[in-house]
């Protein structure tokens, strides 16, 4: 069965510093889709970024970035040039190919020093 | 488009209560899920479905939940009868263009406290 592990419960990370976030999941599909959901005090989950497995480049939005390897499973997300509105949780989450179906996993809290 | 719309956004009620869960998905998406958030179990997808028929209900904890959706603009999520165990957060998301990868648009939940 396909699963989601992210083993940092909790990041920390100055305003205007980088941050990476770590996700590995486990799977024996080859054609898949791979996201990074935020999810700030307002409760609502706010897609980030998304990355497909066929594809080798890794995805990029502004300032979110993933680190896409395939082979070893890991997907995480690098945050650059922190906000204090980037503070949330961050959910990692696996796509199964030819559905919508998700696999979360669960969660990073970020927190953003001033 | 205002996005996928829940209510309510806070529901308190007692043990033994029926409780409903409404949904507004995003005009012209073609798929609708439900997942639950809790503390000790994460995001669990309850159900979903493909134009309005459901797919797949294979989260769906026990038969005391039920989810329906009478037509592509609303759906309904029905604990009944309620137990403290099923407080959480539950969401609704739609997304639309099967095989294209455009994730999900969530709402913003509604808190389900049974007392």
């Amino acid at each position: 069965a396909q699963t989601v592990t992210q083993s940092q419960p909790e990041m920390s990370v100055q305003e205007a510093e980088t941050v990476t976030l770590s996700c590995t999941y486990d799977t024996s599909e080859s054609d898949y889709y791979l996201f990074w959901y935020k999810q700030p005090p307002s409760r609502q989950m706010i897609l980030v970024i998304r990355q497909e497995a066929y594809k080798q480049q890794n995805a990029t939005e502004n300032r979110f970035s993933v680190n896409f390897q395939k082979a070893a499973k890991s997907f995480s997300l690098k945050i650059s040039d922190s906000q204090l509105g980037d503070a949330a949780m961050y959910f990692c989450a696996y796509q199964f190919s030819g559905t919508y179906k998700y696999i979360f996993g669960t969660g990073t809290r970020l927190k953003v020093l001033a | 488009d205002a996005g996928v719309i829940q209510s309510p956004r806070h529901e308190v009620t007692e043990m033994g209560q029926e409780v409903t869960l409404r949904c507004k998905p995003i005009s012209g998406h073609d798929y609708l899920f439900w997942y639950r958030q809790t503390m000790m179990r994460g995001l669990e997808l309850l159900i979903y479905f493909n134009n309005n028929v459901p797919i797949d209900d294979s989260g769906m904890p026990e038969d005391r939940f039920s989810a329906k959706m009478p037509n592509a603009s609303f759906s309904t999520l029905k604990i009944q009868p309620s137990e403290p165990r099923d407080s959480a957060v539950y969401f609704c998301a739609s997304s639309s263009r099967p095989g294209q990868n455009y994730g999900y648009t969530f709402g913003s939940g509604t808190r389900l406290t049974v007392v």
